[in-house]
């Protein structure tokens, strides 16, 4: 079966750094994606790995290692409207997104 | 950037009432669709694809004669909820896809309140 694994719920303090990881086993891979969901509204992109390696986009970097099936969001200078859930999505062999549950990070100051 | 919409924003409606949400392309042809649905606390769940011009894909489990999908332009789709339930109480969220595409781009959500 398809499975993506992520830590339910992560806390961190405003101004540090945190890392989210992924993991995943689908049929096929055609990319990675990070979304941020905060209560209430939809999910919004972050991020898109397809490559291993690093992808850095201003506070925000993802890292993709396809050979572990591995990724991770890396959070710096974290602020309080960080606080959401960060959803990891695996595009499989079929073009369909295969959603984790979601990490809720909470932010304190 | 791609602009999703979606109509209305939320919905009560009683039970055994039909409802009728909107997801809207405004910037781009939206070859594939996708509808999401989302319990309070839950990651999203994909709930069914549709090609522009073609019938639906459901995912397993999801009532097709229930959740009436309708992709009859590149810009819009139409998610349509029969004889609502209160257990169809939910967070319904549309996405969109163009042709040369990877991004889903979603609309942001239409809640519904059965009572």
């Amino acid at each position: 079966g398809q499975n993506i694994d992520q830590p339910t719920e992560m806390t961190a303090t405003e101004g540090a750094i945190v890392q989210i990881n992924c993991t995943y086993q689908t049929s096929g891979f055609n990319g990675l994606f990070w979304y941020q969901q905060h209560a209430g509204e939809a999910p919004t992109f972050l991020s898109y790995n397809v490559l291993d390696g690093l992808e850095e986009k201003g506070r925000f970097s993802s890292f993709l290692s396809r050979s572990k099936g591995y990724s991770y969001l890396l959070l710096k200078e974290l602020q309080m409207k960080d606080s959401a859930s960060y959803l990891c999505a695996v595009r499989d062999s079929n073009y369909q997104l295969i959603w984790g549950a979601g990490t809720k990070l909470i932010i304190k100051p | 950037g791609a602009v999703v919409s979606q109509h209305p924003s939320w919905v009560i409606c009683k039970s055994g009432t039909s409802v009728k949400i909107e997801c809207r392309s405004l910037d781009f042809q939206a070859t594939t669709m996708f509808w999401y649905r989302q319990f309070p606390k839950q990651s999203l769940m994909l709930m069914a694809t549709s090609n522009e011009g073609s019938k639906a894909t459901y995912e397993q489990g999801v009532e097709k004669d229930k959740f009436l999908i309708n992709h009859a332009s590149l810009t819009l789709s139409t998610l349509t909820v029969t004889s609502a339930h209160p257990e169809d109480s939910s967070f319904y969220i549309c996405s969109a896809r163009g042709t040369y595409d990877y991004e889903q781009y979603f609309g942001p959500g239409t809640r519904l309140t059965v009572t």
